[in-house]
């Protein structure tokens, strides 16, 4: 089945230590896109890239960081330098031109105490 | 820049009862996409709905249709013969169609749609 793997689907860290995210997909999609998601705040845009070894920031880029090695796969670190980093986390893939809608992972929600 | 306003925060209807979801945007552009996709409480963003600019015609999914109005601007989502499963956030969303345009899409904040049996 081709889709978007995200995990853990819950992960818990202490303050002052860094943490990645997995995203996988198998869409053979080129762009891919982090997602932050807090209650009353729409998703926001943390980091994309549209073909590996590229990415830009969005509109919510300090405190995280990216990498894109493999067509497939766009871990994101969130570091100590993120202020508030407790949330719920998406990842999704679209391909590049066309409609360019984008599909989704499961989700991982992330919890710093 | 576009941006996309969902101003109604929550809706509730009748299950077998229709309902219209409300979606504003803003953009200087004439060539776009807007999209529509629901969140259900397992939080995994499915799409329910396309709509290209520069087709007149509404797109219809079952029992989810659009209502585009290019010149207002507006594009409400409504949903016919409400289900259970219905329950869920909806958010809108807007992607610029120009040449050599990334691929991001702009989000509108949601709206909760809950569903009375």
């Amino acid at each position: 089945d081709g889709g978007i793997t995200q995990s853990p689907k819950y992960l818990f860290r202490k303050e002052g230590q860094n943490v990645t995210l997995s995203c996988e997909q198998n869409l053979n999609h080129d762009a891919m896109y982090w997602y932050r998601q807090d209650p009353g705040q729409g998703l926001r845009l943390i980091y994309y890239s549209q073909i590996v070894n590229d990415f830009q920031k969005g509109d919510i880029a300090e405190g995280y960081s990216v990498s894109r090695e493999k067509k497939e796969s766009f871990p994101l670190t969130v570091t100590s330098a993120q202020k508030n980093p407790t949330a719920f986390y998406l990842c999704a893939s679209s391909i590049v031109g066309g409609s360019g809608e984008q599909y989704f992972g499961p989700g991982t929600r992330l919890t710093v105490t | 820049a576009q941006t996309v306003t969902q101003s109604q925060p929550e809706m509730s209807v009748q299950e077998a009862e229709t309902v219209t979801l409300s979606c504003t945007y803003d953009t200087s552009e004439s060539d776009y996409y807007l999209f529509w996709y629901k969140q259900p409480p397992s939080r995994q963003m499915i799409l329910v709905i396309r709509q290209e600019a520069y087709k007149q015609q509404n797109a219809t999914e079952n029992r989810f249709s659009v209502n585009f109005q290019k010149a207002a601007k507006s594009f409400s989502l409504k949903i016919s013969d409400s289900q259970l499963g219905d329950a869920a956030m909806y958010f809108c969303a807007y992607r610029s169609a120009l040449d050599g345009a990334n691929s991001k899409l702009t989000f509108g904040k949601g709206i909760t749609l809950s569903v009375r049996p």
